[in-house]
């Protein structure tokens, strides 16, 4: 079993919606989660950290937790097609930090 | 403005070469790390370093080395022992206390010639 485990899609949205990302991860100890954007050749870019139950905000993004699932998950309202992009979900675990990330989900927003 | 440069942003490497990636930041932050992206694959920890002259290895550190000898800077070096180079290597460093998220760099193309 993967670390952490995101769907690789592509996720295809069009234009306006709302596009869901999901992340599983395996470590229950896991403390810090987080979401970065990635664009093709770039590197990435944190959009959103959470690290309690519930639901964060932030601008269009709300980054959701549950840690008795073990699953933490991003939802873009309002999709653009400037979204369109790899997003990956990472995990940070005790001890020395270690931060492990998923391969990532391909969003795609359809003009 | 603070961040984190790596240079240069593509190198190419010869059979039998050791190459050096450099990564500098002006975040003062503690923690540094070194990561491997091959295509469809998520990112891979190569080192990491939370105090000056003091680094760990990741899951994939054979074939690399580090050196901590500043704050500022964490330097990668690509060995000749590394028979599978080519990839985006991405440095990225963070506060190191706490739950703060990393931040990367621009990342550096790495390919073989």
């Amino acid at each position: 079993q993967k670390e952490v485990e995101q769907n690789s899609g592509p996720l295809s949205v069009p234009e306006g919606a709302i596009a869901s990302l999901n992340c599983t991860y395996s470590d229950r100890g896991s403390q810090s989660f987080f979401w970065y954007r990635q664009y093709s050749g770039k590197s990435p870019e944190l959009i959103m950290s959470i690290y309690s139950n519930g639901d964060k905000e932030d601008g269009r993004f709300t980054a959701q937790l549950n840690k008795a699932s073990q699953y933490v998950s991003l939802l873009i309202r309002d999709s653009q097609p400037s979204d369109s992009a790899t997003y990956l979900c990472a995990v940070r675990s005790g001890g020395y930090q270690k931060v492990t990330f998923g391969t990532g989900t391909k969003l795609q927003v359809i003009p | 403005d603070g961040g984190i440069t790596q240079s240069p942003k593509y190198l190419f490497r010869k059979e039998g070469q050791n190459v050096t990636l450099s990564c500098e930041q002006n975040l003062n932050h503690d923690a540094m790390y070194w990561y491997r992206q091959d295509p469809g694959q998520g990112l891979r920890l190569i080192y990491y370093s939370q105090i000056v002259n003091d680094f760990q290895k990741g899951d994939i550190a054979e074939g690399y080395s580090v050196s901590r000898e500043k704050k500022e800077s964490f330097p990668l070096t690509v060995t000749s022992a590394q028979k599978n180079p080519t990839a985006f290597y991405l440095c990225a460093s963070s506060i190191g206390q706490g739950y703060q998220p990393q931040h990367f760099g621009d990342g550096t193309r790495l390919s073989i010639l």
